[in-house]
């Protein structure tokens, strides 16, 4: 079965700093991850994919993913953080890849932190 | 172009009675996703419609919990008799189709609360 995982719960970052969010995946197959963020009381927003290609993905609002197959991990990544970056993040693959269906597994998110 | 459009956004209803969420896919999409997020966790994947037909239901629990998305009008989620472990936040998704490069839409969500 496929999976994600999110190892940190928080993540804490200076403004101006680079951060990174962690995820690592388990699936048969090619893998097609997803990144996405979530503001409070608010749904959920695509910043990023990786389907094939490049492993360097680069996503919303200056965010960027590495895809690393033989590590199996897609770490989010922004080279200067925002206090307006402070969400929750949440990192998911496809339960299906080149299948008929599209849901998604997700992990269980990051909590991301950015103090001025 | 409105984005997915959910309501309502926040829903009480107590033990016993019955909760309807609705979900309005963004403008020319057929496939919509309800997924469902547990306080302290991500979100875990419920059903998968096209207009008409459910495609996937395997993340929903087998009682209780229905889900349509009709010809015209938008998908409902609907929870009968709920109790409180049905609290949560219920969002749903919609995409152009299924091909790797369609990504997901989420809508704000409807928070239920069952007192």
């Amino acid at each position: 079965a496929q999976s994600v995982a999110q190892p940190e719960d928080q993540v804490n970052v200076a403004e101006g700093n680079p951060l990174t969010v962690k995820c690592t995946y388990s699936v048969s197959g090619n893998p097609y991850l997803f990144w996405y963020v979530q503001y409070p009381n608010r749904g959920l927003q695509f910043l990023l994919k990786y389907i094939t290609g490049d492993n360097l993905v680069k996503g919303s609002y200056g965010f960027e993913a590495e895809f690393n197959k033989s590590q199996t991990s897609f770490h989010l990544k922004k080279p200067s953080a925002l206090v307006s970056d402070s969400a929750l993040y949440f990192c998911a693959v496809r339960d299906t890849p080149g299948g008929s269906q599209g849901n998604l597994i997700f992990g269980k998110g990051t909590k991301l932190s950015v103090k001025p | 172009n409105a984005g997915v459009m959910q309501n309502p956004r926040h829903l009480v209803r107590r033990r016993g009675q019955e909760a309807r969420l609705r979900c309005s896919p963004m403008k020319g999409h057929s496939h919509v996703y309800w997924y469902r997020q547990l306080p302290e966790e991500g979100l875990k994947f419920m059903v998968y419609l096209q207009k008409e037909n459910i495609i996937d239901e395997s993340g929903m629990p087998k009682e209780r919990f229905s889900a349509e998305f009709p010809k015209e009008g938008p998908s409902i989620l609907r929870i009968q008799q709920v109790v409180r472990g049905d609290s949560a936040a219920y969002f749903c998704a919609s995409s152009l189709g299924t091909a790797s490069s369609y990504e997901q839409y989420f809508g704000p969500g409807t928070r239920l609360t069952v007192t």
